[in-house]
């Protein structure tokens, strides 16, 4: 049974739009919440990460923003740039040391 | 450079003829962990190690084995592959576990036939 859920498989954009990718999750222990970003022939590499006593992080054009009552977070990228366009999986964990649950990713294309 | 290295990138191999895939960290992590990635299901956690002869299972951990005898190797070990365990195989190392932001390795793409 997955615990981490990201619904959406695929989404497309345009060139300096906001892309806004969804993740749900159902185990109210996660503590850290983390968005990876995959490109194809590579392994994925670490994009942001939020802790479960905030509900906002920035890091330049990556946003992401936590809503624990919802069990729901989100990451915003904003411009969205062609060298965005990547498989984005978010992860969850329940302790610094537990291991990652990972969604099943979501494809970003940005079209010019 | 500060990488985690797999070995080999592509494999194919027989049912039942044992395997093992190296993976190898330079950034002196504590934590390692291989994970597999099959379509709809994302990256599912096989294994990993908090330490030094310290490992643990993760979600999938059925006809696998690893080791960690040296802080810098986490090799993946397939006694009997069978059918179910072709995937996309990665390695990944961590300063302090999951929430501090995993490196991971390339890839290995495993086809057992």
């Amino acid at each position: 049974d997955q615990q981490v859920k990201q619904n959406s498989p695929s989404l497309s954009v345009q060139e300096g739009r906001i892309s806004i990718l969804n993740c749900d999750y159902t185990n109210s222990m996660f503590d850290y919440f983390l968005w990876y970003k995959k490109y194809p022939a590579e392994g994925p590499t670490f994009l942001i990460s939020i802790s479960s006593i905030k509900d906002k992080n920035e890091d330049g054009r990556f946003t992401v923003f936590l809503n624990k009552s919802a069990k729901h977070l989100s990451l915003h990228i904003v411009p969205s740039q062609p060298g965005d366009s990547a498989v984005y999986f978010c992860a969850a964990s329940t302790d610094s040391w537990g291991k990652l649950q990972f969604g099943a990713g979501t494809q970003v294309v940005v079209t010019p | 450079e500060a990488q985690v290295t797999q070995n080999p990138r592509y494999l194919i191999t027989v049912t039942g003829k044992k395997l093992t895939v190296t993976c190898s960290q330079n950034m002196n992590h504590e934590y390692m962990s291989w994970y597999r990635q099959d379509p709809g299901l994302g990256l599912r956690q096989i294994y990993y190690s908090m330490n030094v002869e310290v490992t643990d299972k993760g979600d999938v951990p059925e006809g696998y084995k690893v080791s960690r005898k040296e802080k810098r190797n986490f090799p993946l070990i397939l006694e009997s592959p069978s059918p179910n365990q072709t995937s996309l195989y990665f390695c990944a190392s961590s300063l302090a576990g999951g929430s501090s932001g995993y490196t991971f390795g390339s890839g290995t793409r495993l086809t057992v036939v």
